[in-house]
């Protein structure tokens, strides 16, 4: 098992176009969240699901955002009419079934956005 | 709701000296307490982590941290840095009763000079 993997690594855009980032969690780990890391400020929340159901969205998650995770697998984030606001690195992470009161979230390298 | 500050935005430090970074937080319910690195074009890995017991924990690469409820600190501390360690570290909480997000301070950039 390679870890979670995230792609592309680097995206640039021009302003107004839509994109989509694509996560795999590590095998067998029901949970994946997403998180938006700007220039010099620690990760934020956006969502997660357990399985296929998204449980929890953040506020930061405008109707521009949408994510997905159809058969409790990879997930996808699109961003819709991007903007130069929305420049920033996206982080993804995975944890295993809830087996006690904690389990540990394993990130990817993250996915660098670029908006022109 | 939860927050956490990192009191040090840089930290500038000497190979072989020793480094404290600072991380404060605040919450309303019992949390986790983390510790992650993050290097240069790469995701975030956990350094340590307080989860209950002794308030002082060990993690990798000769980090350790100590937990004081009484203050609501969690410092990080290295006795002896070598130049690997220039990284960004990021202190985070999460609270017990829930299974989702991590809160993190805005990161501590740790440059070590030879």
């Amino acid at each position: 098992d390679t870890g979670v993997s995230q792609n592309p690594r680097h995206k640039i855009t021009k302003r107004g176009q839509n994109v989509t980032f694509r996560c795999d969690p590590i095998s067998e780990h029901n949970r994946l969240y997403w998180y938006r890391q700007t220039l010099g400020q620690g990760p934020e929340f956006l969502t997660y699901f357990q399985n296929e159901a998204q449980l929890e969205k953040s506020r930061l998650l405008s109707d521009r955002f949408s994510a997905e995770r159809p058969k409790g697998s990879f997930s996808t984030l699109e961003i819709q009419r991007t903007e130069q606001g929305d420049s920033a690195m996206y982080l993804c992470a995975s944890s295993p079934p809830l087996a006690a009161s904690y389990n540990e979230q394993f990130f990817g390298p993250g996915t660098r956005l670029t908006v022109l | 709701a939860q927050s956490v500050t990192q009191l040090d935005s840089q930290v500038p430090v000497f190979e072989e000296a020793p480094v404290e970074l600072r991380c404060n937080y605040s919450s309303s319910v019992s949390v986790y307490l983390f510790w992650y690195v993050q290097y240069p074009n790469q995701g975030l890995q956990l350094l340590l982590k307080y989860l209950s017991g002794s308030t002082l924990v060990k993690g990798i690469n000769g980090f350790e941290a100590e937990f004081n409820k009484s203050q609501t600190s969690f410092h990080l501390r290295k006795p002896s840095v070598h130049i690997s360690d220039t990284a960004e570290y990021f202190c985070a909480v999460r609270p017990y009763s829930s299974a989702s997000k991590i809160i993190f301070g805005s990161g501590t950039r740790l440059s070590i000079r030879p």
